[in-house]
């Protein structure tokens, strides 16, 4: 059973607008929630986190949100850039370990 | 540093053969992490090691699958026999005292079985 889902495989956005990629999570337990980048051919990398007990963390064009009621988390990336185009993955710390959802392929077109 | 280490990058076996796929951790780390990724379930975590000791090995999905880390700088994942099923990129990570920001993806083995 997923815990961690990511309902949208794929996401298209015209460069220099907002990209949201969103996540929904099923445990209340979870108490720290990541998420990771993508570039084919290559394995995820770091990308921005959030602690159960924030509600918003910012780093520069990355923004992440947390939704604790509605287990929904997510990633907004202002402005897109066609680097930004990766697939992403959002994880949920559990147990000290990761549990990731399906990824989200974003596409930003210049 | 040379990051996480992967080989092979990718392979192609038959049905029912035996596959060993390898991974070197960043000097240092202490954690190692073996994730599988498919379209349909994302990245899963198959098993993870504390100082070559494993800690949790619940996301094996069968007896065909096991992992040993003889020693701090080599992990390896073995399947056998191979099923076309366990066709899918499997990634070994590596961490310092288990802080998940912290945790460096190699660039995985994409397997590919018959």
């Amino acid at each position: 059973d997923q815990q961690v889902k990511q309902n949208s495989p794929s996401l298209s956005v015209q460069e220099g607008r907002i990209s949201i990629l969103n996540c929904d999570y099923t445990n209340s337990m979870f108490d720290y929630f990541l998420w990771y980048k993508k570039y084919p051919a290559e394995g995820p990398t770091f990308l921005i986190s959030i602690s159960s007990i924030k509600d918003k963390n910012e780093d520069g064009r990355f923004t992440v949100f947390l939704n604790k009621s509605a287990k929904h988390l997510s990633l907004h990336i202002v402005p897109s850039q066609p680097g930004d185009s990766a697939v992403y993955f959002c994880a949920a710390s559990g147990g000290g370990k990761l549990i990731f959802g399906q990824g989200t392929e974003l596409s930003v077109k210049p | 540093d040379a990051g996480v280490i992967q080989s092979p990058r990718h392979e192609v076996t038959e049905m029912g053969q035996e596959v060993t796929l390898r991974c070197k951790p960043i000097s240092g780390h202490d954690y190692l992490f073996w994730y599988r990724q498919t379209m349909m379930r994302g990245l899963e975590l198959l098993i993870y090691f504390n100082n070559n000791v494993p800690i949790d090995d619940s996301g094996m999905p069968e007896d065909r699958f096991s992992a040993k880390m003889p020693n701090a700088s080599f992990s390896t994942l073995k399947i056998q026999p191979s099923e076309p099923r366990d066709s899918a990129v499997y990634f070994c990570a590596s961490s310092l005292q288990g802080r998940l920001e912290t945790q460096y993806f190699g660039p995985g083995t994409r397997l590919l079985v018959l």
